[in-house]
């Protein structure tokens, strides 16, 4: 399974700012996938990152508050814009090739104060 | 009715029993299951994978999948304390995107 890679690994940040995270594969992949972790929950889907068009957002989920890029095969960032308390939770890049499988990163840790 | 259901837990068992992991999903088109493990603190890990009706084994894991009645377990043999975590059932979507139960967390006592 391909190797992947997320920054950053946690951080805390102030309410009303905004963070970038990137997702790094280390090899080509057809599909890469955004989900929220919340504490003690499940996950759920943000959005499909598409490379070379818009991501498809989940309901509930909007571009302008995670606003979501995918410039080649390999690489991924979501923001989370305009952050309250509310966004703090893990947050998971996943990836599928041809397999139906998926795989997830590590994941970033965010803690909105 | 949630999309992907899971028995919540939490779920005790002693080493060396059989634990059993059970799932029911909504979508009956779904043609494609997973089972990840989770531990604390960690991302989700996959363990297994069934596409068939019927049982699929590998090593101490078994997954078993009935599309008629929707409803996919794990069956984990010979329980360790290293198999204690949180077991997550998934589905794939229409639109390949996966949907995750609640997950059910399991404790292994030595």
């Amino acid at each position: 399974s391909a190797v992947i890679s997320q920054k950053p690994s946690r951080d805390i940040c102030q309410r009303g700012t905004s963070l970038t995270i990137q997702c790094q594969v280390d090899s080509q992949v057809t599909m890469m996938f955004w989900y929220r972790q919340q504490p003690g929950q499940s996950l759920t889907l943000i959005a499909t990152a598409n490379q070379g068009s818009e991501a498809t957002y989940e309901s509930g989920f909007v571009i302008d508050k995670f606003p979501i890029s995918r410039p080649n095969l390999t690489f991924s960032t979501l923001t989370v814009s305009n952050m309250s308390p509310e966004d703090s939770s893990i947050y998971l890049c996943s990836v599928g090739g041809y397999s139906y499988e998926q795989y997830f990163g590590p994941g970033t840790r965010l803690t909105v104060t | 009715q949630k999309e992907v259901e899971q028995n919540s837990g939490p779920l005790s068992v002693p080493e060396g029993a059989i634990a059993s992991l059970n799932c029911t999903y909504s979508d009956r088109v779904s043609q494609s299951f997973f089972w990840y493990r989770q531990y604390s603190g960690k991302s989700p890990e996959l363990i297994m994978s069934i596409y068939s009706n019927g049982d699929k084994e590998d090593g101490r894991f078994t997954a078993q999948l009935n599309k008629a009645s929707q409803y996919v377990s794990l069956l984990i043999r010979d329980s360790q304390p290293s198999d204690s975590a949180t077991y997550l059932c998934a589905v794939k979507g229409r639109n390949n995107d996966m949907r995750f139960g609640a997950g059910t967390r399991l404790t292994v006592k030595p």
